[in-house]
């Protein structure tokens, strides 16, 4: 077990509403992802981080931001949820070439 | 052009068979490359790493051509638990690298 845990597991929101999915590690790793996945597209990388405070985009990153203020958490934010964020979002740490994933967060926007 | 490409699948095999995934990459920068493994509903986990000379892993065997731009994956002696889509992944080593995943290849083994 690579210590990454996604909250929340579930998420329900309205269109419009802001949310936040947290991504927490504790093996000090210092590269962390966000990614997306829906049918017909796999996954695809939202944002990513290389160190506390340093961030990039990815692939999808329009409607979305993200923070990492300790090394241990990887915040993403919807900021106005649209029907189009409906999707599950994977987080990811860097473990030796490869990443380990976090279980997911499967969200709904109605 | 998408930067990896699968077929989607589903393969139906039964038990015991034998089953190729093949996979191609566009960017030719590409260094690393693995094969992940996701399950209905949970994450994708690695299976193997991709090594150049090819490599094998109990009754998976992986391989790399580079000059065609072209991964594969044998899967041996099928077994029920072998069913889950199976993604081809590729990573380029410059700068902040990060993973590009194809779209994944469903297999379903039957008893």
């Amino acid at each position: 077990d690579a210590g990454i845990t996604q909250s929340p597991r579930h998420k329900v929101t309205e269109t419009g509403t802001p949310v936040t999915l947290r991504c927490h590690q504790t093996e000090n790793h210092r590269y962390m992802y966000w990614y997306r996945q829906d049918p017909g597209h796999g996954l695809r990388l939202i944002h990513y981080s290389y160190g506390v405070k340093d961030t990039d985009k990815g692939e999808v990153s329009d409607g979305y931001s993200v923070s990492r203020s300790k090394t241990e958490d990887f915040l993403l934010t919807l900021e106005s949820a649209t029907s189009s964020q409906t999707s599950v979002y994977f987080c990811a740490i860097s473990v030796g070439d490869g990443y380990t994933f976090g279980s997911g967060t499967r969200l709904t926007v109605v | 052009r998408k930067e990896v490409e699968q077929d989607p699948g589903p393969f139906n095999v039964p038990e015991g068979a034998t089953v190729a995934f093949n996979c191609t990459y566009s960017n030719s920068a590409s260094q690393s490359f693995f094969w992940y493994r996701q399950d209905c509903r949970k994450e994708p986990k690695l299976l193997m790493s991709v090594y150049s000379s090819g490599n094998e892993d109990g009754r998976f065997t992986a391989q790399l051509n580079r000059a065609s731009q072209y991964i594969s994956l044998l899967i041996r002696d099928s077994k029920l638990s072998d069913s889950a889509t199976y993604l081809c992944v590729v990573k380029v080593n410059s700068g902040y690298s990060t993973l590009t995943f194809g779209k994944g290849t469903m297999l379903l083994v039957s008893p």
